[in-house]
């Protein structure tokens, strides 16, 4: 049981490029998440899915895309880096089981820098 | 709109004597409260949780945390602490699903530093 996974754990984009960080979770969770962690910022919610293609918006969802076509993954898409993207990026879940509680489980992050 | 805060950037403690770190939240229905640990270069991980009940919420690692309504406060407590706890702590809260919705909102961090 691996928990959350995230690829890769570290990236270095030029502006203007693209790239897909990768998700998956092996716990059978219905909820997933997409944070970014800035200094001194905490967590802002950037996407969020309720299950399998079901996705919604965050607090700060501007300059990403999600999709979600299967339970175990969710990826999350910078389509034009921008250097305001440079941020740690956490994915996280948690069971549907009794929605209210939500524990949620995250994964190691992903560093991206863009240049 | 829920929003939670917590008000120390850092907290120093020596280790084996009690720490705190504080933590306040406002929520417009039953406020639904969290605490998770990141250690260096690693995900949260989850420590306990207020949902109902007892005010005092035991969690992992021997923390524990005290809800107080009346002052909308959930503050982490550790009676003796150790230099392995030295860490990011976050409060997190959400809403109840009528009135909040979905999200959990995590506040800014607190740097705790155990001195040996």
């Amino acid at each position: 049981n691996a928990g959350v996974t995230q690829t890769p754990k570290f990236r270095i984009l030029k502006i203007g490029q693209s790239m897909t960080l990768q998700c998956t979770q092996d716990m059978n969770h219905n909820y997933m998440y997409w944070y970014r962690q800035d200094p001194g910022m905490g967590l802002k919610l950037i996407y969020y899915s309720v299950g399998a293609g079901i996705t919604d918006k965050g607090e700060v969802p501007n300059g990403y895309n999600v999709s979600r076509s299967t339970t175990e993954d969710f990826p999350l898409r910078l389509e034009l880096a921008a250097p305001s993207q440079t941020s740690v990026y956490f994915c996280a879940s948690s069971s549907a089981r009794r929605e209210v509680e939500d524990t949620q489980y995250f994964g190691p992050g992903t560093r991206l820098t863009v240049l | 709109a829920q929003s939670v805060a917590q008000p120390e950037d850092q907290v120093n403690v020596a280790e084996g004597n009690p720490l705190t770190v504080k933590c306040t939240y406002s929520v417009s229905g039953n406020p639904y409260l969290f605490w998770y640990v990141q250690y260096p270069n690693r995900g949260l991980q989850f420590l306990l949780k207020y949902i109902t009940g007892d005010n005092l919420v035991k969690g992992s690692y021997g923390f524990e945390a005290e809800f107080n309504k009346s002052q909308t406060s959930f503050h982490l407590k550790k009676p003796s602490a150790l230099v392995s706890d030295s860490a990011l702590y976050f409060c997190a809260v959400r809403d109840s699903p009528i009135t909040g919705g979905f999200k959990t909102i995590f506040g800014a961090g607190t740097r705790l530093f155990v001195k040996a």
